[in-house]
């Protein structure tokens, strides 16, 4: 079946460091959305993305959707500590009313 | 609008016994879910629901029962909880007019099944 997987599972870095994650899929995408959890929070939706090779940005946030549309990932450039959570993304899934199938999420720890 | 809000927060079951858990949305979205989460597992589809009267399973099913009687309410039971099923349970809507409409995910249910 379809599967969503994204590396690394787990950063840690300085504050003012960038961070990236990255996000695969077995099958093409029609889109990808990607979402923020924070500590002990729910995923909040953060961005979509829809076209071939699209790119957005969000103030220190750059997403990118890769060419085959079967990747994608995420970078912010100089972390803050307000960075910390968890960062999934997600495809929708195949026949099962536009549910997502989200990558296992990666942890990130924004030391000061 | 209270958006999605789900109904307890936190629950202490023991094995055998049984549970609803409640999931409204104030958004008149068409299509709900439940998902459960599990450390380092991200987040997997129990049932999913594309309008009211009508459910469906989704990754992980077993073990649990979903009713949409009314649009703006989604449950999930369990008949008969087992550890397995201690996790963080979170219910999701969208309006379900295009492929590429968000979902919005309630606070979430931290259940523990001892």
């Amino acid at each position: 079946g379809q599967q969503v997987m994204q590396i690394p599972q787990y950063q840690h870095v300085q504050e003012g460091e960038d961070f990236t994650t990255y996000c695969n899929s077995s099958t093409t995408l029609s889109n990808i959305q990607w979402y923020k959890q924070r500590p002990g929070g729910h995923p909040v939706f953060l961005i979509q993305l829809v076209k071939s090779g699209e790119v957005k940005k969000q103030k220190r946030l750059t997403f990118q959707f890769g060419e085959a549309k079967k990747n994608s990932s995420l970078h912010i450039t100089a972390t803050q500590t307000t960075d910390v959570g968890t960062y999934f993304c997600a495809g929708p899934r195949s026949n099962s009313g536009y549910a997502l199938n989200f990558g296992k999420g990666t942890s990130l720890l924004v030391t000061p | 609008n209270a958006g999605v809000t789900q109904t307890p927060k936190f629950r202490v079951l023991k094995t055998g016994q049984s549970m609803t858990l409640l999931c409204a949305q104030d958004m008149n979205h068409e299509y709900m879910y439940w998902y459960r989460q599990d450390p380092g597992m991200g987040l997997r589809l129990i049932h999913y629901s594309v309008g009211e009267g009508t459910t469906a399973k989704g990754e992980v099913p077993d073990g649990y029962n979903v009713s949409r009687l009314k649009k703006q309410n989604f449950l999930l039971g369990l008949e008969s909880a087992a550890p397995s099923q201690t996790s963080v349970y979170f219910c999701a809507s969208r309006t379900g007019f295009t492929g590429t409409d968000t979902q919005y995910f309630g606070p979430g249910t931290r259940l523990t099944v001892l």
